[in-house]
């Protein structure tokens, strides 16, 4: 199955402590990207990467890292996490370039809190 | 820069009522259009796209039409069903860009 998958589903953590959000797609997509939604603001992207080793930001970058060594995977680094990254995050890809009219594939989403 | 609007919600509809949500954009060039559905506990899924001035998406008897004139990608279906109650969310992407940018959503409950 055709598939974007993240994880932890649910993570709970506290203010300052290094945490990995894991996002892996089955479907040789080229572009993959990073979003957080929050009430009354939509989703907001907070980077993307067009291949391997290519990574650039999106709205919303500040205290979030990525790396994308491999085409499948594309993990979401918060290396000192503060409250006011306490979002729903998803991790989304697409065969290319979304200019190109090519759609997302969204992951289940990942509930962080941080206390 | 780009951003896209949409009808604040929630809308509530009786069972086989008729839909619309409204969209409006702003954009240099010709963007490529969508509209996505997230149902409770779930990721956003494509409902439907379209890429340049005049095309119809459709899908699930949705429908959307590119009015390049007017800046708009309403989304309509002729008879809502109660499992239609979700989140929509319209969205843009510039021509040849990298980025997505997608309106505050709009939550439709149906009642039966």
């Amino acid at each position: 199955e055709a598939q974007v998958t993240q994880n932890p589903r649910y993570l709970i953590t506290v203010t300052g402590k290094k945490l990995t959000v894991t996002c892996s797609q089955n479907m040789n997509h080229e572009y993959m990207s990073w979003y957080r939604q929050d009430p009354g603001l939509g989703l907001r992207q907070i980077y993307y990467s067009m291949n391997v080793e290519v990574t650039d930001k999106g709205d919303v970058p500040e205290g979030y890292k990525v790396s994308r060594k491999e085409k499948r995977n594309f993990p979401l680094i918060l290396e000192s996490p503060s409250p006011n990254q306490t979002s729903l995050y998803f991790c989304a890809s697409s065969p290319s370039s979304p200019g190109g009219g090519y759609g997302y594939t969204f992951g289940s989403g990942t509930r962080l809190t941080v206390v | 820069g780009n951003s896209v609007t949409q009808m604040e919600g929630p809308v509530t509809l009786s069972e086989e009522a008729f839909l619309t949500i409204n969209c409006t954009y702003t954009a240099t060039g010709y963007p490529s259009l969508f509209w996505y559905v997230q149902y409770p506990g779930e990721g956003l899924q494509l409902l439907l796209k379209a890429t340049k001035a005049d095309d119809k998406g459709s899908n699930k008897g949705f429908e959307a039409t590119y009015r390049k004139e007017t800046t708009s990608f309403h989304l309509e279906k002729g008879s809502v069903q109660v499992s239609d109650s979700a989140v929509y969310f319209c969205a843009l992407s510039d021509y040849g860009g990298f980025k997505t940018i997608f309106g505050a959503g709009t939550r439709l409950f149906v009642k039966a």
